[in-house]
């Protein structure tokens, strides 16, 4: 099947500053990605859908300018935390399609990203 | 509004029993209906997906049944495993379920 990855696999970061998570699809062009968020124990939230060379749709509730996403190529997509707090600590996974603007295909879940926030 | 209700939240199933997980939609318009199986620390893994024009699918031990009028769809694993203990979520339109944490014992 296809293949995501993500970048960094694990993060430490001092409260106030910016961390960049890098996802990528790796066989396959992504015209679609998506930035999930997961509490332990808990359910994936959905965060926003990138279409590539568009802006990002956020949920509701998800803090656009904190949460910067960037879908430059059809097979990167990045999430910055902006001035990271410690509440924003979580796990993060990205996931892929390859037919732009649809839910009816599989999605690709990359390995996902540890952030803690000190 | 919760896109996707998923039950039980919890289940223990000794081995070679049968694992049932139940979803529900809201959306009439979803059309494609995935299970996914997640490790801890891991991302999630699509197990077995489903579109509204069949009302089963089975792949090996895993099979999803859907009915489309009452707007369900359940996961069955038969002859369950230990190696199966995990979390499983089922999902539509990109919304994910609560899921269920199973638990096959020995």
């Amino acid at each position: 099947g296809a293949v995501v990855s993500q970048h960094p696999s694990r993060v430490i970061c001092k409260s106030g500053t910016s961390v960049k998570i890098e996802c990528r699809s790796l066989d396959f062009q992504a015209t679609t990605m998506f930035w999930y968020r997961q509490f332990p124990k808990q359910s994936l939230m959905l965060m926003a859908t990138s279409n590539e060379g568009s802006k990002a749709t956020y949920e509701q509730g998800v803090e656009k300018d904190k949460f910067l996403i960037n879908h430059a190529s059809l097979t990167l997509s990045t999430l910055t935390v902006t001035s990271a707090h410690p509440e924003d600590s979580s796990f993060y996974i990205c996931s892929a399609i390859s037919h732009g603007g649809s839910y009816s295909y599989e999605q690709y879940f990359g390995p996902g990203t540890r952030l803690t926030v000190t | 509004q919760q896109q996707v209700k998923q039950s039980p939240q919890s289940l223990i199933v000794q081995k070679g029993g049968i694992s049932i997980i139940n979803c529900a939609y809201e959306n009439t318009a979803f059309d494609y209906f995935p299970w996914y199986q997640q490790f801890p620390g891991k991302g999630p893994a699509l197990l077995i997906a489903i579109r509204p024009d069949v009302s089963e699918k089975k792949e090996g031990r895993f099979t999803i049944s859907f009915n489309k009028s009452a707007k369900q769809f359940s996961l069955h694993i038969m002859d369950s495993q230990p190696g199966d203990s995990a979390t499983y979520f089922c999902a539509a339109r990109g919304h994910f379920g609560k899921g269920t944490s199973l638990l096959v014992t020995p």
